[in-house]
């Protein structure tokens, strides 16, 4: 089975500066990864997937992530980031073999001013 | 596209009483829907999977007599928490897939979620 690893449970950010969400999975199979984000008392909203072809994907408002299979990892970048980027974010993965999702724990990432 | 609605948005029921979820896919024809459960602060966690026509999937230690899932239709899925007690408070999220084969089967569309709130 899968697992899902977000190393920072807490990231504080200042408006216009870069942020890196970090995301690691194991898995003994193929993957499926995605990033997902969730604002205050709301469902999850897709922010971008890897599911073949370029290991770099990019979202429409700016956030870009990178398959790294060789250290099983998937992390989330924004070159600058708005106040509006206020938000949890799951990083989830489902294996070749299997629909599931397993989530990561999750990031908080606060924007200040 | 894919649009998944959950009804009621909120819902507070007394101990002891039955409530009942609905997870709607508005486009599109959904396979198989699945029901996550979400502590506060914390990640979701997957409570069942559901294949329309037949009966749930439960993960382990999930009460499948307490929550008893149906999927009638192919865009209908309903969570119903029987004889609910303050411990079953919580953010119920619902998501569809439509598994036609092909990598586009791995994608789950979640609804906007319920808080449920048992006193």
């Amino acid at each position: 089975a899968q697992s899902v690893t977000q190393l920072d449970s807490q990231v504080p950010v200042f408006e216009e500066a870069p942020v890196e969400l970090r995301c690691n999975y194991s898995s003994s199979v193929s993957v499926y990864l995605f990033w997902y984000v969730q604002y205050p008392n709301q469902g999850l909203q897709l922010l971008l997937k890897y599911l073949s072809g370029s290991t770099l994907v990019e979202s429409i408002n700016g956030f870009e992530a990178e398959f790294n299979k060789s250290q099983t990892s998937f992390h989330l970048r924004k070159p600058s980031v708005h106040i509006s980027d206020t938000a949890e974010y799951f990083c989830a993965v489902s294996e070749s073999n299997d629909y599931k999702l397993s989530f990561g724990a999750g990031t908080t990432v606060t924007v200040r001013a | 596209g894919a649009v998944v609605s959950q009804h009621p948005s909120r819902v507070i029921c007394k101990s002891g009483t039955s409530v009942k979820i609905e997870c709607r896919s508005l486009d599109f024809q959904a396979t198989t829907m699945f029901w996550y459960r979400q502590f506060p602060k914390q990640s979701l966690m997957l409570m069942a999977t559901s294949n329309e026509g037949s009966k749930a999937t439960y993960e382990q230690g999930v009460e499948k007599d307490k929550f008893l899932i149906n999927h009638a239709s192919l865009t209908l899925s309903t969570l119903t928490v029987t004889s609910a007690h303050p411990e079953d408070s919580s953010f119920y999220i619902c998501s569809a897939s439509w598994l036609a084969g092909g990598l586009n089967s791995y994608e789950q569309y979640f609804g906007p979620g319920t808080r449920l709130t048992v006193t």
